[in-house]
């Protein structure tokens, strides 16, 4: 299987709620990023956690990372309906400069 | 300020045919990765290039699939004698540079190739 798995991999919330995302990888990374993606358009860059950070705040957005577990989540609080998209983890392996591996998203769907 | 500019957005081609897909890097960005997706999947790495050089095509299959980033002008990706399976968005991505892995990617808004 693919370095950077998701899950879920879709989620259906209302608005207002918090929507958590998981990734799971495999190999060691360098950093580990989080991009989202509208229907028919390309990604864009959320936020981006290095592999000696913890935690990583930027709005309403929230990243962990535990290295130990090989894992990372991402937390959208207080949701709105312009949030609903695809949520994908991307990781960068040690030596391999900014090349990253996506993994299959989530697709997130956030209710008015 | 533009972005990373991808063009045509849309693209159909009739099995056999060539299909030719350019991508402009944001301005300053000399690094260029191309990666494919398909309906309702993560996106797969095929090549990333330098100005006038291949760095990693590991992605990319063996045959009828070739990139190039040249001196002057767009990277283009080409794929020979298209089949239905090519059929799929295409994105392109820019960074400024190597460094040590720690800037993001710049994606542009990909070509969606259907193979007829």
């Amino acid at each position: 299987s693919q370095q950077g798995e998701e899950d879920p991999q879709a989620l259906s919330i209302q608005e207002g709620e918090n929507a958590t995302m998981n990734c799971s990888y495999k190999t060691s990374i360098n950093n580990l990023q989080w991009y989202r993606q509208n229907s028919g358009r390309g990604l864009v860059h959320l936020i981006l956690i290095r592999s000696n950070e913890r935690e990583k705040h930027s709005g309403r957005l929230r990243v962990t990372l535990d290295t130990s577990k090989k894992s990372s989540s991402l937390l959208i609080t207080a949701s709105r309906a312009a949030d609903t998209a695809s949520y994908f983890c991307a990781t960068a392996r040690l030596g391999a400069g900014n090349m990253l591996t996506f993994g299959g998203g989530t697709r997130l769907m956030v209710k008015p | 300020n533009a972005g990373v500019m991808q063009n045509p957005r849309h693209l159909v081609r009739r099995r056999g045919q060539e299909a030719r897909l350019r991508c402009s890097p944001m301005k300053g960005h000399s690094h260029v990765y191309w990666y494919r997706q398909l309906p309702e999947e993560g996106l797969k790495f095929m090549v990333y290039l330098q100005k006038e050089n291949i760095i990693d095509e590991s992605g990319m299959p063996k045959e009828r699939f070739s990139a190039e980033f040249p001196k002057e002008g767009p990277s283009i990706l080409r794929i020979q004698q298209v089949v239905r399976g090519d059929s799929a968005a295409y994105f392109c991505a820019s960074s400024p540079g190597q460094g040590v892995g720690n800037s993001p990617l710049h994606f542009g808004n990909g070509t969606r190739l259907t193979v007829t």
